[in-house]
């Protein structure tokens, strides 16, 4: 079982509906997590933290933390064609590390 | 404010050749990390370093890579010799907190293609 697994994308959405972007993870005792974009052929940039349960917004960005369940969760309200980009969850482990998923590619249209 | 700095952007060698990439942290960031990245996977890490000390270093190939950071600031990955499975693209991250943090900022990343 991979620490940090993401849906398998690529994830197409139109432009101003709902993104939901998925993560799991499998150490219990991960206390951080976190949400980077990536866009093509650049690196990933910090967008959202979260470190306790429930909901975390900014701006059309919410992160979701659940914690009991091993999910985090990112939606992206009112999604612009901008929005298109790999989404990476990443989590630090009780074993000291950040691990990363493998993303998820969103694509919304115009 | 400068952010972090990685040359070259795009390294082409023959396998067995040696490579060397460079970053530049921003400034006052103590802790550094240089992750690699595989086409459409996330960044793995390789070192992690906080100051001068090499803190994490368990996933770094210590046979053909090797990574230093001597002064606390800068600092240079290698690879001798270089494989064809070393192709990847290689990031420099910093982070003004020390531990375990996932509030890291990367450079534009070093593309590495190993014929």
């Amino acid at each position: 079982q991979k620490e940090v697994e993401q849906n398998s994308g690529p994830l197409s959405v139109p432009e101003g509906a709902i993104a939901s972007l998925n993560c799991t993870y499998s150490d219990r005792g991960s206390q951080s997590f976190f949400w980077y974009r990536q866009y093509s052929g650049k690196s990933p940039e910090l967008i959202m933290s979260i470190y306790s349960n429930g909901d975390k917004e900014d701006g059309r960005f919410t992160a979701q933390l659940n914690k009991a369940s091993q999910y985090v969760s990112l939606l992206i309200r009112d999604s612009q064609p901008s929005d298109s980009a790999t989404y990476l969850c990443a989590v630090a482990t009780s074993g000291s590390r950040l691990t990363f998923g493998e993303g998820t590619q969103l694509t919304v249209n115009p | 404010e400068a952010g972090v700095v990685q040359s070259p952007r795009y390294k082409i060698i023959e396998k067995k050749q040696p490579v060397a990439f460079w970053c530049n942290p921003i400034s006052g960031h103590n802790t550094l990390y240089w992750y690699l990245q595989n086409l459409g996977q996330g960044p793995e890490l390789l070192i992690r370093y906080e100051n001068e000390e090499a803190v994490d270093d368990s996933q770094l190939p210590k046979d053909r890579f090797s990574a230093e950071r001597l002064k606390g600031v800068d600092s240079t990955l290698k690879i001798q010799p270089a494989e064809l499975g070393d192709s990847a693209v290689y990031l420099c991250a910093s982070s003004s907190l020390a531990g375990v943090t996932g509030e890291l900022f990367f450079g534009e990343g070093s593309r590495l293609t190993v014929l």
